[in-house]
């Protein structure tokens, strides 16, 4: 399985706009990329998924390059109940019956006033 | 609401004992995974259920072990508890090939003492 890299931690206010980028220089052809959300004490919740360009839905937007080593996560217009933990994952068993998920440590965003 | 239900919330028990934790999948559902999140840790898969069938297992010794029932509910079982099983243990749920997405259930903290 490819290995992702993403920041820690990223602090935010408000009203902005948080990209939060992750790293899959290994990502392999049949891989697809997912984002999850967690809040603590409750279990993550998909967010978004991709192959490559860009998707997007209600809650953010996904932009993959056309190499797919990288991929950002973009929050339109952040509030407070955006903080959480966001988990990149890559690999082919993200998507059908498979989704044996594997997470790193994620990134905890924090949104402040 | 994923629709995905685990008890007990919380359980605390003695090292050396056994503990059952119950997961009920969301309504359609016929696979089951189970995970386990340290504290500051993104989870970490233990196996997944398939049709009453085992279907892949983590990095996880014999100890813990799982159950799928006819209606997809699933049990996971972990026998002779250590202090490092303490930690978040959830369920998620999904529909099989061509589902892009698993769903969680709240998780169930356990406390080894």
């Amino acid at each position: 399985l490819a290995k992702t890299t993403q920041p820690i931690s990223m602090d935010s206010y408000e009203g902005q706009e948080v990209n939060i980028t992750c790293s899959h220089n290994n990502i392999a052809t049949n891989d697809y990329i997912t984002w999850y959300q967690q809040f603590p004490s409750q279990g993550p919740r998909f967010i978004i998924q991709g192959y490559k360009t860009k998707v997007t839905n209600e809650v953010a937007s996904l932009f993959i390059p056309a190499d797919r080593k990288s991929s950002t996560l973009s929050l339109p217009r952040v509030s407070l109940s955006d903080t959480a933990v966001y988990y990149c994952l890559v690999g082919d068993e993200v998507t059908g019956g498979g989704n044996k998920l594997t997470f790193g440590t994620g990134t905890q965003l924090k949104v402040e006033l | 609401e994923t629709g995905v239900t685990q008890s007990p919330t919380h359980l605390i028990k003695t090292r050396g004992q056994q503990v059952t934790l119950r997961c009920s999948s969301q309504s359609g559902h016929n696979t089951v995974s189970w995970y386990q999140q340290a504290l500051g840790q993104g989870p970490q898969f233990i196996f997944q259920y398939y049709r009453e069938e085992e279907n892949g297992r983590g990095n996880f010794p014999p100890r813990f072990s799982g159950l799928q029932f006819p209606n997809y509910s699933s049990e996971l079982n972990v026998n002779a508890l250590e202090l490092d099983d303490s930690a978040l243990y959830l369920c998620a749920s999904s529909g099989g090939t061509g589902d892009t997405e698993a769903f969680f259930g709240q998780g169930t903290r356990l406390t080894v003492v």
